[in-house]
């Protein structure tokens, strides 16, 4: 089955400053990579994701880079604020219609003001 | 667009009663919902595929008999933690797949269950 590989664990930033988060995966047929906000006590929020026909996407202060090759995939973002300060996770599935999402442990992202 | 909600947000309860949470698409039919459970600072972990109108499928080392899960229609989907223990508080959380999105699954907002 799938695995997913989530680094850092943690990862304190100061405002204004780029935080990157990356995740690598073991699975070739795997296609689809979302990655989700949770903030203290609440669901995860899906901020962006990326399928395996583009290389990379953004949407504002937030990026997704992908690198099939290498089965790697990484979050950035930019002019990061006190209120992105959250846990992230990354994950994959091959979308097959009824597969399942496979979780990376998280990344706990601490901006200071 | 695409909210799931979940209620109750919390729950207390004895041991040995049963626990039903409910969760719903609000503006969209998921003909799939998701049900995981996490503990404190650890990954989500999948509980079991609900499927409307069907039986649904549960991951291994799940019990399904203490874990019911029923997806009547394509709006709503209910886990009922049967007999609870304090070894089942958690955070329950499902998601639901937008058949528009593909492979998009968004999340409710998690009910939180501690028993006593």
């Amino acid at each position: 089955g799938e695995n997913v590989e989530q680094h850092p664990s943690t990862l304190s930033v100061q405002e204004g400053d780029s935080a990157v988060i990356k995740c690598t995966y073991s699975d070739s047929a795997s296609n689809y990579f979302p990655w989700y906000k949770q903030e203290l006590g609440k669901g995860p929020q899906l901020i962006i994701d990326i399928r395996s026909n583009v290389g990379e996407k953004k949407d504002q202060r937030i990026a997704v880079t992908l690198n099939k090759t290498a089965k790697h995939f990484s979050l950035h973002i930019t002019e990061t604020q006190p209120e992105d300060s959250a846990v992230y996770f990354c994950a994959a599935t091959p979308g097959s219609g009824y597969s399942t999402l496979t979780f990376g442990k998280g990344t706990m992202l601490l901006v200071s003001p | 667009g695409a909210v799931v909600s979940q209620h109750p947000s919390w729950v207390i309860c004895k041991s040995g009663t049963s626990v039903k949470i409910e969760c719903r698409s609000l503006d969209f039919q998921a003909t799939t919902m998701f049900w995981y459970r996490q503990f404190p600072k650890q990954s989500l972990m999948l509980m079991a595929t609900s499927n409307e109108g069907s039986k649904a499928t549960y991951e291994q080392g799940v019990e399904k008999d203490k874990f019911l899960i029923n997806h009547a229609s394509l709006t709503l989907s209910t886990l009922t933690v049967t007999s609870a223990h304090p070894e089942d508080s958690s955070f329950y959380i499902c998601s639901a797949r937008d058949p528009q999105g593909q492979e998009t699954q968004y999340f409710g907002p998690g009910t939180r269950l501690l028993v006593l």
